[in-house]
């Protein structure tokens, strides 16, 4: 089974508007942190926002939240005001916990695109 | 402060050989990890060093090996260099145990032709 799964492979937004991309994951470790990633064209990664699974509330980052919901496994990113510099690729990660050796897990990513 | 950074920026080479990527992590981080990101087949874990010493590695043949410097840099090499190897290769870099963030390099895309 996919560990992270983002079945967005593209999305449009009009710039100012919110977006939600979506992410579930799929883990039976109780410890593991869930991340969120910006690729341009330009190729570096970006590191936006991080979710603990212990942690009680949802993180928020400047005009990025995440919305987790533990007990479906979903971690969608929701972006706030839409600017033409956040068309890129985004990935959604997942860090298990020690035993699986600290490495990240990404999904597949989506395309956003954000029209003028 | 300064973030992660990788040499070189662009590399080609022909199959068969061998390649020689280079990471330095941010100041205080003592973790490093490399990944793969080659076209349809999205970002595989390939190793991860901290202190010097390899802490997992990923699903990849003996010939994509690497070290760890005493001050925190990094070296990926990758012997015997085959077509599929084409790929940006992205370093990271974390502090361990106390922080879960990656934080990225710019990455070096390797051509091997």
């Amino acid at each position: 089974a996919q560990k992270i799964t983002q079945t967005q492979p593209g999305m449009f937004v009009q710039e100012k508007e919110a977006v939600t991309l979506d992410c579930t994951y799929d883990t039976s470790d109780p410890s593991y942190g869930l991340f969120w990633y910006k690729q341009p064209s330009s190729g570096e990664m970006i590191f936006l926002i991080y979710q603990g699974s212990y942690d009680q509330q949802n993180a928020t980052e400047g005009r990025y939240s995440l919305n987790f919901q533990k007990a479906r496994k979903s971690a969608n990113l929701v972006i706030s005001a839409s600017q033409l510099g956040d068309s890129a690729m985004y990935f959604c990660a997942m860090r298990e916990g020690k035993e699986y050796g600290n490495k990240l897990v990404f999904g597949a990513g989506t395309i956003l695109r954000v029209k003028s | 402060e300064a973030g992660v950074t990788q040499s070189p920026t662009h590399l080609i080479k022909t199959r068969g050989q061998q390649a020689t990527l280079r990471c330095s992590p941010i100041s205080g981080h003592t973790s490093v990890y490399w990944y793969q990101q080659a076209l349809g087949l999205g970002l595989q874990f390939l190793l991860w060093y901290d202190e010097g010493e390899e802490r997992n590695r990923g699903n990849f043949p003996p010939r994509f090996s690497g070290r760890q410097f005493p001050n925190y840099s990094s070296e990926l090499n990758v012997n015997a260099l085959e077509l599929e190897d084409s790929a940006l290769y992205l370093c990271a870099s974390s502090l361990y145990g106390q922080s879960y963030e990656q934080y990225f390099g710019p990455g070096t895309r390797l051509t091997v032709t």
